[in-house]
């Protein structure tokens, strides 16, 4: 079975204060993975897609990379309204093109 | 870029009656749209794969005659919550397959009382 799993489950940082965050995948047949921030009451907004193992990408204070078994997000001196849930999710081979979640990670940025 | 909308953003409802959501792609055709529920604290739960001209494609366990969907063309995906009651009460989302990715509406917060 297709499974995502996110970890840490929360996490609080000061603000500068740069971390990563843990996505892990079943191996086999991932297809895309993806990574999205989810503010309180809100949808999901798209972050980026990572499609092979190597590929990196940037955007502000986010860089999301991707090996043959998981995807880091890396936050870089991190503001207070980088606080959100970050999602990763994967897109697998068979899986009729629906993402497969991970739980999340709570990410607080305190000044 | 890709935008899909939701509506409504916030419905509160009479236990015993039926809500209706729509998710619209606003710049781009559709044929395929997800219906998301989404529990305090907790990640998106798929619940069914809307698609166009087609019957739905439901997850296990949830039940096709309780949340009714109807995906009528390449634009507008309904859900409709049929005979709601207080545990159906749930933060739902929808999402469509674009050509930059997966977007996602901005959520229906409904509260059955």
């Amino acid at each position: 079975e297709d499974q995502v799993t996110q970890s840490p489950e929360a996490l609080r940082l000061q603000e500068g204060e740069s971390s990563s965050l843990n996505c892990s995948y079943t191996v086999s047949g991932l297809r895309g993975l993806f990574w999205y921030r989810q503010d309180p009451g809100k949808g999901p907004e798209f972050l980026f897609t990572l499609y092979s193992a190597g590929e990196e990408k940037e955007k502000e204070r986010l860089k999301a990379t991707l090996t043959k078994k998981e995807s880091f997000l890396h936050i870089t001196a991190p503001k207070p309204e980088d606080s959100a849930t970050y999602l990763c999710a994967g897109l697998f081979s068979g899986g009729y093109n629906k993402l497969i979640f991970g739980a999340g990670t709570r990410l607080a940025v305190h000044p | 870029g890709a935008v899909v909308s939701q509506h409504p953003s916030r419905v509160i409802c009479k236990s015993g009656t039926s809500v209706k959501i729509e998710c619209r792609s606003l710049d781009f055709q559709a044929t395929t749209m997800f219906w998301y529920r989404q529990f305090p604290k907790q990640s998106l739960m798929l619940m069914a794969t809307s698609n166009e001209g087609s019957k739905a494609t439901y997850e296990q366990g949830v039940e096709k005659d309780k949340f009714l969907i109807n995906h009528a063309s390449l634009t507008l995906s309904t859900l409709t919550v049929t005979s709601a009651h207080p545990e159906d009460s749930s933060f739902y989302i929808c999402s469509a397959a674009a050509l930059s990715g997966y977007t996602f509406g901005s959520g229906t917060r409904l509260t059955v009382v």
